[in-house]
């Protein structure tokens, strides 16, 4: 069965620096999503992307993100300069109508 | 925008026994609500979804209705087992490209 998949499953950074998570999203899917989710808190929006554009964004996702599918295949998203509260479990879904599959998730941790 | 709210936020059942979740949203627009399971140390898994021209969708011991009237919907386990321990989210799909807003989760507990 097609899954998505992202890298790496863990991710420790220092503050300020850039980081890249990496997505997979499931070959045949056209829509493509992160959401992120702080421990023990709910999953929370922060971008959509499809044709190659971002088609929603919510008001966590500032000028710091920024997401790009550099191939046919990844799906990326860029925290330029990191901050603590950046710390959360990042998830990339990806979908072909309503159904959105997700990720096992990027564990970021800021220091 | 749109909000969900999800109760409650923990449910301890016997085995065996049926658990509800129910849910809440703001935005009568929405047609579309998922849910989800997430284990730990994992992302959230789709179980079962329900769209706004139905009422009541089964699928074995899962099931989920939808009041659109009264803008709320429900997911039903019956005879829960241990593994049906976990995280819930009920989701309301809340813009025009289909992002989901979750509610804050349901830690539902299974004892045999």
């Amino acid at each position: 069965e097609p899954e998505v998949t992202q890298t790496p499953s863990h991710q420790v950074t220092q503050m300020g620096q850039e980081v890249i998570l990496r997505c997979v999203p499931i070959s045949n899917h056209l829509y493509f999503y992160w959401y992120r989710q702080i421990l023990g808190q709910k999953v929370e929006f922060l971008v959509s992307f499809y044709n190659n554009e971002i088609s929603e964004k919510s008001e966590i996702f500032d000028d710091q993100f920024s997401v790009e599918r550099p191939d046919g295949s990844n799906f990326t998203l860029k925290i330029r300069s990191t901050k603590l509260e950046d710390s959360a479990m990042y998830f990339c879904a990806s979908s072909s109508d309503s159904k959105q599959f997700f990720g096992p998730g990027t564990r970021l941790t800021v220091l | 925008g749109e909000n969900v709210e999800q109760h409650p936020s923990t449910l301890s059942v016997q085995e065996g026994d049926s658990a509800v979740i129910k849910c809440t949203y703001s935005d009568s627009a929405s047609n579309y609500f998922p849910w989800y399971k997430q284990e730990l140390g994992k992302g959230p898994q789709l179980i079962i979804d329900i769209r706004s021209n139905v009422g009541e969708k089964k699928d074995q011991r899962i099931a989920v209705t939808l009041n659109k009237t009264a803008k709320h919907f429900s997911l039903h386990i019956t005879e829960t087992q241990p593994e049906d321990s976990a995280v819930y989210f009920c989701a309301s799909e809340g813009g025009s490209q289909g992002n989901l807003i979750f509610g804050k989760g349901t830690k539902l507990s299974v004892k045999p």
